[in-house]
């Protein structure tokens, strides 16, 4: 299976703070990457797929990047309803795998 | 609307079987795989079991759930299932169906969830 890694595993951020997020997986997995935010109680929300494209009705301040290994999911002035549990998918082959997560919380 | 709905809460013991359900609608149901998707509660992280094709029921499972659960489908009623010959503790979670557009690839719509409890 491909081990996907995110770090950090939680951030303390303000609102209007740009962060970065990173998922590097354990083999080459191309742009087969995707992002996804969960809020408490909620199922998973896709961002970002195949590395950097939005999807459709996700703020423009969400941006992907990455390719081959190393992966970022970056958000450019962090807004209250930003704060949650990313994590980074990888679905260049089965099984599919997620990265730990990473929790978003206000500072 | 285009949605996925998944049958309510159990609990169980350990021992017993259970299957859940998940209900598309709104979209062609055969024209997407369905996914589950483990998350134990209070945990951060998220385990994908398997997936299935409504279509022709080919199923590829996870080496880390093969074995311990059986994916199934309806098309005919446009619902999978997920089900358990004998539930462990460690079956506790909650367990969400999502659509895909192939076996691997980003998922565009998840079900609400069905947390599952196995005690005694």
């Amino acid at each position: 299976d491909i081990q996907m890694t995110q770090s950090p595993t939680s951030l303390s951020a303000s609102v209007g703070d740009r962060v970065t997020i990173t998922c590097r997986a354990s083999q080459s997995i191309s742009r087969y990457l995707n992002w996804y935010q969960q809020k408490p109680g909620e199922a998973p929300k896709v961002l970002i797929y195949t590395a950097s494209s939005l999807q459709f009705g996700v703020p423009f301040r969400f941006t992907g990047s990455g390719s081959g290994t190393d992966f970022t999911l970056t958000i450019s002035g962090l807004q209250p309803e930003d704060f949650a549990t990313y994590y980074c998918q990888q679905t260049y082959e089965t099984p599919v795998t997620f990265g730990g997560g990473t929790k978003v919380e206000i500072k | 609307e285009v949605q996925l709905v998944q049958s309510g809460a159990e609990m169980k013991k350990p021992g017993e079987s259970l299957k859940i359900s998940c209900q598309g609608s709104g979209y062609s149901f055969t024209n997407y795989w369905i996914a589950w998707v483990r998350q134990v509660p209070g945990r951060q992280g998220l385990e994908w079991m398997g997936v299935i094709s409504p279509a022709d029921s080919n199923t590829i499972y996870s080496p880390s759930f093969q074995g311990r659960v059986t994916l199934s489908v309806d098309k005919s009623i446009n619902t999978a299932y997920l089900q358990w010959g004998s539930l462990q503790a460690s079956d506790t979670a909650i367990y969400f169906c999502a659509r895909s557009y192939t076996s691997a690839s980003h998922i565009d719509l998840w079900g609400r969830g069905v947390l599952v409890t196995v005690s005694s």
